[in-house]
């Protein structure tokens, strides 16, 4: 069964930085891409970042390039992203999704953690 | 970047009723398609991909059709787990992968 458990999630002021992981169990996890996705309150999905499965390519949405990295260590199944310079409209639930295929390339999420929710605000 | 527009934004329907929910792309993503369920408090989750193929258990009640700009989503009888708010997302032109804003299908 695949599990994938967020945590490090919290609040922060603006322009603060957090960690996010994000345990995966359940699949070979080197072999799949995986993605960030987030949603602020009350509002829809938006994908934030993906990694190849190699960890080699990894991939922003305009929104958080150059203040997000996304990153991986397969030797322990775990999934990160560094976020800093954090602004208010950083605000929201974030997923950490297991991507169906190895490489970032037009991918749709075929499995979602529960969320770990980030709250910017001074 | 394309948009993904969904429609209606909130749909009501009575128990055993048929759902149609309805998603444009404002270019062509051939059949590179996916649904997504989200029920209050709880993780998205993968209802149908390749714009027609069910997910891993998905009920045979969900079916998805269309190509290229016009995609839907049907639910032929409506059971009392199925309201929930429906998620189109794009994966033919990327990054990013874009998500239509939702259908909130509802109890009437």
């Amino acid at each position: 069964e695949v599990q994938l458990l967020e945590s490090g999630g919290g609040l922060v002021q603006p322009g603060g930085s957090l960690r996010l992981s994000c345990a995966a169990s359940g699949f070979p996890f080197s072999s799949y891409a995986m993605s960030w996705v987030r949603q602020a309150p009350g509002k829809g999905l938006e994908w934030v970042s993906g990694i190849s499965g190699s960890g080699v390519s990894t991939y922003y949405a305009d929104s958080v390039k150059g203040r997000f990295t996304v990153s991986r260590d397969n030797s322990k199944n775990t999934l990160f992203l560094q976020m800093n310079s954090l602004r208010v409209e950083d605000t929201a639930v974030y997923y950490c999704t297991k991507v169906w295929r190895q490489q970032m390339e037009r991918v749709f999420f075929d499995y979602w953690g529960q969320g770990t929710p980030v709250t910017v605000s001074s | 970047e394309i948009v993904m527009t969904q429609s209606p934004a909130t749909l009501s329907v009575s128990p055993g009723e048929r759902a149609t929910l309805s998603c444009r792309a404002s270019q062509s993503v051939s059949n590179n398609l996916a649904w997504y369920q989200q029920k209050p408090g709880q993780a998205p989750r993968l209802l149908i991909y390749g714009s027609s193929t069910r997910a891993t258990g998905i009920p045979v009640r969900f079916s998805g059709s269309g190509s290229g700009t016009e995609f839907t989503l049907t639910i032929s009888s409506l059971q009392s787990e199925d309201f929930a708010v429906y998620y189109c997302q794009q994966y033919n032109n990327w990054p990013p992968e874009t998500f239509g804003r939702g259908t909130k299908v509802e109890i009437k």
